[in-house]
């Protein structure tokens, strides 16, 4: 069965160091994956979307590679702030819009000023 | 725009009580779903809606129940509540046209948190 694991469950970070967290899968072929950033209490919120065909995404301080051989996922947070800190979630989808999006757990994310 | 809303934020129930939690999306998105999200578990897909009309199951549909009569509320019912169905419940919507290329970005609501006796 799909199995998607998100590298640690927490993950802790000196403010302006650069986050990384690692989104890895098997057992499927996404055609695409989605980061979310959810905030305690909170439901998740999208942030970057990549393409089985694109190795990289960026936006603003936020970078998303996608390795397909590797089946791998990073997300990479640069210059990270207290405000960053969340739990973040990988998300993996099929290249129909009806199908279902499989989510990891998770990490949470805790940038120490 | 309020995006997705969901009723009530908290709950709790005795054993063997039905309620329905509520959703509601004003986006007019086709694609509307529920997830149930517990601690190390990640989010698990309950039941979801393609279009009015029209529902099927995901990966934990037992004990629950959805209806979708119009596009903007997908409710979610307890039949019987079990202590096993204590969790943080989210409902979600997107724009999707069942299409290659449709990406299923989710607009996700602020969650009801039920606990069960």
């Amino acid at each position: 069965s799909q199995k998607i694991e998100q590298n640690s469950e927490a993950l802790n970070i000196q403010e302006g160091k650069t986050a990384t967290l690692t989104c890895n899968y098997t057992n499927y072929s996404p055609a695409y994956l989605q980061w979310y950033r959810q905030d305690p209490g909170r439901g998740p919120v999208f942030l970057l979307l990549i393409r089985e065909n694109e190795k990289e995404k960026r936006k603003e301080r936020l970078k998303v590679t996608f390795d397909t051989t590797l089946k791998q996922s990073l997300f990479h947070i640069t210059a990270s702030q207290p405000a960053d800190s969340a739990t973040y979630l990988c998300a993996l989808g099929s290249d129909f819009g009806n199908e279902k999006l499989t989510f990891g757990t998770g990490t949470r994310l805790t940038i120490i000023p | 725009n309020a995006g997705v809303t969901q009723t009530p934020k908290f709950q709790v129930l005795k054993t063997g009580q039905s309620m329905t939690l509520q959703c509601a999306q004003d986006m007019n998105h086709e694609y509307m779903s529920w997830y149930r999200q517990d601690p190390g578990m990640g989010l698990r897909l309950i039941h979801y809606s393609v279009g009015a009309g029209i529902t099927d199951q995901g990966e934990v549909p037992n004990g629950y129940n959805v209806s979708r009569s119009t596009t903007e509320d997908f409710p979610l019912r307890l039949l019987s509540a079990a202590p096993s169905q204590t969790s943080v419940y989210f409902c979600a919507s997107s724009y999707s046209t069942g299409l290659a290329g449709s990406t299923d970005t989710q607009y996700f609501g602020p969650g009801t948190r039920l606990t069960v006796l």
